[in-house]
């Protein structure tokens, strides 16, 4: 089975830009979260969308949204964007089974803003 | 809320030797607990996860990690590594309540390295 894809992989962008981030979770997943990974701040939880809701936030302005499509797709998008928003974004899908809520991780996209 | 605390930010031992990676936790909640591995240039890889049942949870390439509700700890170990275990581990906890399943807390990592 496929794992988790990301696209793209490698992003330079310009400050003030708007940006968005594609995730293809493994096949069946319904849930898929996103998180942004820098060297100061680790890695963060930034939302968890299923069955096309959102359904947990993270505490990140509103300039970072996401969506999630009918075939669990989702993408995520940052306007708008600061020079602080430099990191590895990182996408995960689960089963969303009781005892089945493990994550798994895509490669990332690795955005770079100037 | 949840924060997770990785006790060391980097561990430097020898090919073959024994190692355990530290982590604890603190909660208001029961939690879930995660060890990922993420490699140079990589996303995450599950290596073992605590769900519930058994305290000592065994994982790939010959981790294990043992469950301490008192001392909320979930320490990672390999009684022997090799050069391959470079990398950095990130330990993650999330809230067991439904809605809040999918969002992980990670720890800062530990770096991993394995000298020769």
């Amino acid at each position: 089975k496929a794992g988790v894809t990301q696209t793209p992989r490698y992003l330079i962008k310009t400050r003030g830009q708007q940006v968005t981030l594609s995730c293809s979770p493994i096949s069946g997943h319904r849930s898929v979260s996103w998180y942004q990974q820098t060297p100061g701040q680790g890695l963060q939880f930034l939302f968890e969308y299923f069955s096309e809701t959102q359904r947990n936030k993270g505490n990140f302005p509103g300039r970072f949204s996401g969506r999630q499509f009918s075939n669990s797709r989702s993408e995520m998008n940052v306007s708008t964007l600061e020079l602080g928003d430099s990191a590895l974004y990182l996408c995960a899908s689960s089963l969303d089974q009781p005892g089945r809520n493990e994550q798994y991780f895509g490669p990332g996209t690795r955005l770079t803003v100037t | 809320a949840q924060s997770v605390t990785q006790l060391d930010s980097q561990v430097p031992v020898f090919e073959e030797a024994p190692v355990e990676l530290r982590c604890n936790y603190s909660s208001s909640v029961s939690v879930y607990l995660f060890w990922y591995v993420q490699y140079p240039n990589q996303g995450l890889q599950l290596l073992l996860k605590y769900l519930s049942g058994s305290t000592l949870v065994k994982g790939i390439n010959g981790f294990e990690a043992e469950f301490n509700k008192s001392q909320t700890s979930f320490h990672l170990r390999k009684p022997s590594v090799h050069i391959s275990d470079t990398a950095e581990y990130f330990c993650a906890v999330s809230d067991r309540s439904g809605g809040s399943n999918y969002k992980l807390t990670f720890g800062k990592g530990t770096l991993l390295t394995v000298n020769p």
